[in-house]
């Protein structure tokens, strides 16, 4: 069985470009979130999709966004880029519903670098 | 959310059992205990999850007490692929759909 699969895995963009990264859930999982990983901040929770639907959204600024496909396939862009979104970015995927819905499975993670 | 006390660090000889404790004193009735770890240049791995009662899988147990204010995750025999930063995290689920991750415990295997 496939796991999450984030792409890409490393890229260095500068100051005030935009950034689209993508995550591809294990096969039959409808929800998709995403965290953003730093040494001073830790894990926090960025947002989570389902069929679709943004259901939750973290405490981030309006420049981050997200967006779910019908096959469940999720891509979340970052513009204007700044230094501080140096970051790892992980993408976990579950059912979203019913029985084990709440148990994630998480990417390897985007290491997004800001020059 | 609920908040969560864990030790910053810990060691454990290989094939030791490790007791790893968590506190969450302002724990909901509703709120399940979920752990999960996260080895080092990995995302974070699912181990186990309960609400009341102690749980068993393949990977470790999970003991959680009767007043669900702590639980212990024990990993029966620390293996060196055991060190990983460990997250206890009391969760919601439905409405929330969020994972709200603390600092955890860095589990350190000496061979």
């Amino acid at each position: 069985k496939a796991g999450v699969t984030q792409t890409p895995r490393y890229l260095i963009k500068t100051r005030g470009q935009q950034v689209t990264l993508s995550c591809s859930p294990i096969s039959g999982h409808r929800s998709v979130s995403w965290y953003q990983q730093t040494p001073g901040q830790g894990l926090q929770f960025l947002f989570e999709y389902f069929s679709e639907t943004q259901r939750n959204k973290g405490n981030f600024p309006g420049r981050f966004s997200g967006r779910q496909f019908s096959n469940s396939r999720s891509e979340m862009n970052v513009s204007t880029l700044e230094l501080g979104d140096s970051a790892l970015y992980l993408c976990a995927s579950s059912k979203g519903k019913g029985p084990g819905a709440n148990v994630l499975t998480f990417g390897a993670g985007s290491r997004l670098t800001v020059l | 959310d609920a908040k969560t006390t864990q030790p910053n660090s810990m060691e454990s000889n290989e094939e030791e059992p490790v007791h790893l404790p968590c506190n969450h004193s302002t724990i909901s009735g509703t709120d399940y205990i979920h752990w999960y770890r996260q080895l080092p240049s990995q995302g974070p791995e699912y181990v186990i999850h309960g609400l009341t009662s102690n749980v068993n899988n393949r990977m470790a147990s999970l003991a959680i007490a009767e007043d669900r204010k702590s639980s212990t995750l024990i990993l029966h025999r620390a293996t060196l692929r055991d060190a990983a930063v460990y997250y206890c995290i009391p969760y919601t689920g439905a409405g929330s759909y969020q994972l709200t991750f603390g600092k955890g415990t860095k589990l350190s295997v000496i061979p």
